[in-house]
């Protein structure tokens, strides 16, 4: 089976530009957030998604939006990137609370 | 406001020896994730705790999990070098939405 998977998997973007990350859940999973780890620090909650509804949002700006599909995709939004935007972003499916979260592989984004 | 601490941050240890390191959080929940994360990779689940007094064991590593004293361990024993690598607990903030509060991670280097 197919894990969480994300895409792309590097990407680099000048200031001010904008950016599109996108995550496909494992299969079933209805559950799926994203995480920003800046280097050297543990993973920060950026936003969570439930069969298509908003159902937590972490501590970032209004740069960032986020939205869940149909088919359970997901796709997360950084408007006027800032230096400070370069991290790991991490997107992690989950079946339902008690069986715990899988992460994908990330997408490294760098703002130059 | 959840708040998750890990200490060590880092630890540098021979192969063979036994170790435990801790996370403590400071509000009640009683969900609580250990991950590794290799460099420049993603986070690889190792145990999900549920309950007061749970205890997990995959090969060398050992967790628990003490619901009243906010505080879970994760003991090594007689470490190898694969176990090199960042090890992050996270809870879980059970405020309606799946949101981890991860703590900063510890650096576990194993010498041969």
């Amino acid at each position: 089976d197919a894990g969480v998977t994300q895409s792309p998997t590097h990407l680099i973007k000048t200031r001010g530009q904008h950016v599109t990350l996108r995550c496909s859940p494992i299969s079933g999973h209805k559950s799926v957030s994203w995480y920003q780890q800046v280097l050297g620090q543990g993973p920060q909650f950026i936003f969570q998604y439930y069969e298509k509804e908003e159902r937590g949002r972490g501590n970032f700006p209004d740069r960032f939006s986020a939205r869940q599909f149909p088919n359970y995709s997901s796709e997360l939004n950084v408007n006027a990137l800032l230096l400070g935007d370069s991290a790991l972003y991490l997107c992690a499916s989950s079946l339902a609370v008690n069986y715990g979260y899988t992460f994908g592989s990330g997408t490294r984004l760098t703002v130059v | 406001e959840l708040k998750v601490e890990q200490n060590p941050l880092f630890l540098s240890m021979q192969e063979g020896k036994n170790y435990t390191i801790y996370c403590n959080y400071s509000t009640t929940s009683d969900r609580l994730y250990w991950y590794r994360q290799d460099p420049g990779k993603s986070l690889e689940s190792l145990f999900v705790l549920l309950s007061n007094g749970a205890v997990k064991q995959e090969g060398r590593l050992m967790a628990s999990l003490d619901t009243k004293a906010r505080l879970s361990t994760l003991h090594i024993t007689a470490a190898v070098h694969d176990l090199s690598a960042t090890y992050f607990c996270a809870v879980d903030s059970q405020g309606g939405s799946e949101k981890l509060v991860f703590g900063k991670g510890m650096k576990l280097t194993v010498n041969p």
